[in-house]
């Protein structure tokens, strides 16, 4: 039973255009989000992170948008550069689940210059 | 600020053995979380330590073991190694500002192969 699901393992982009990343979610207890982008050989590096009690948050050139009612969050990555090309993982957390996380599958991005 | 450092790198093991990984968290940091990556069950929770307790356990068979020192240092150990165990280990810190809302940052990772 995954409780995170990322459905599409891969995404190309032409450079300096969005890149979305998608995640669905199951459990109702999951209160906080985080994102992933993992080199081959190398291990997750955080990217950003959002709560529950926000529908969305921003770094730079990400955001990421939390819809609590559907149970989906996205990643946006604007503009997109070949560095950014990695797989991406979206986790997320329980209230009472200390810093144990349930990560998605992944999703390749490929940006293309 | 050093990263979180993982050691070995690389490990190569039979079956039956038993193999120790370490872990070493950023300087501050009091929660080490341990998690597996396969290709096939992609990133999964092992188990969590703060403060030398075990805080948080994910669902894995008791031939996974872990600790953590007064330092904050973990390892975790696994006996009677199976073939299934080959898969890349990681270890992530984390700042522990509020429970329930750290970002965890993760070292690059042990390499265990299980001939």
């Amino acid at each position: 039973d995954q409780q995170v699901k990322q459905n599409s393992p891969s995404l190309s982009v032409q450079e300096g255009r969005i890149s979305i990343l998608n995640c669905d979610y199951t459990n109702s207890m999951f209160d906080y989000f985080l994102w992933y982008k993992k080199y081959p050989a190398e291990g997750p590096t955080f990217l950003i992170s959002i709560s529950s009690i926000k529908d969305k948050n921003e770094d730079g050139r990400f955001t990421v948008f939390l819809n609590k009612s559907a149970k989906h969050l996205s990643l946006h990555i604007v503009p997109s550069q070949p560095g950014d090309s990695a797989v991406y993982f979206c986790a997320a957390s329980g209230w009472n689940a200390g810093n144990m996380l349930t990560f998605g599958g992944g999703t390749r991005l490929m940006v293309k210059p | 600020k050093a990263g979180v450092t993982q050691t070995p790198r690389y490990l190569i093991k039979t079956r039956g053995q038993q193999v120790t990984l370490s872990c070493s968290p950023i300087s501050g940091h009091r929660s080490v979380s341990w998690y597996q990556q396969t290709p096939g069950q992609g990133l999964q929770f092992l188990f969590e330590y703060f403060s030398e307790t075990q805080r948080n356990k994910g669902n894995f068979p008791g031939r996974f073991s872990g600790r953590q020192f007064s330092n904050s240092r973990s390892e975790m150990n696994v006996s009677t190694l199976e073939l299934g165990d080959s898969a890349l280990y990681l270890c992530a810190s984390s700042p522990d500002r509020e429970l329930n809302y750290n970002e965890q940052f993760f070292g690059p990772g042990t390499r265990l192969t299980v001939l």
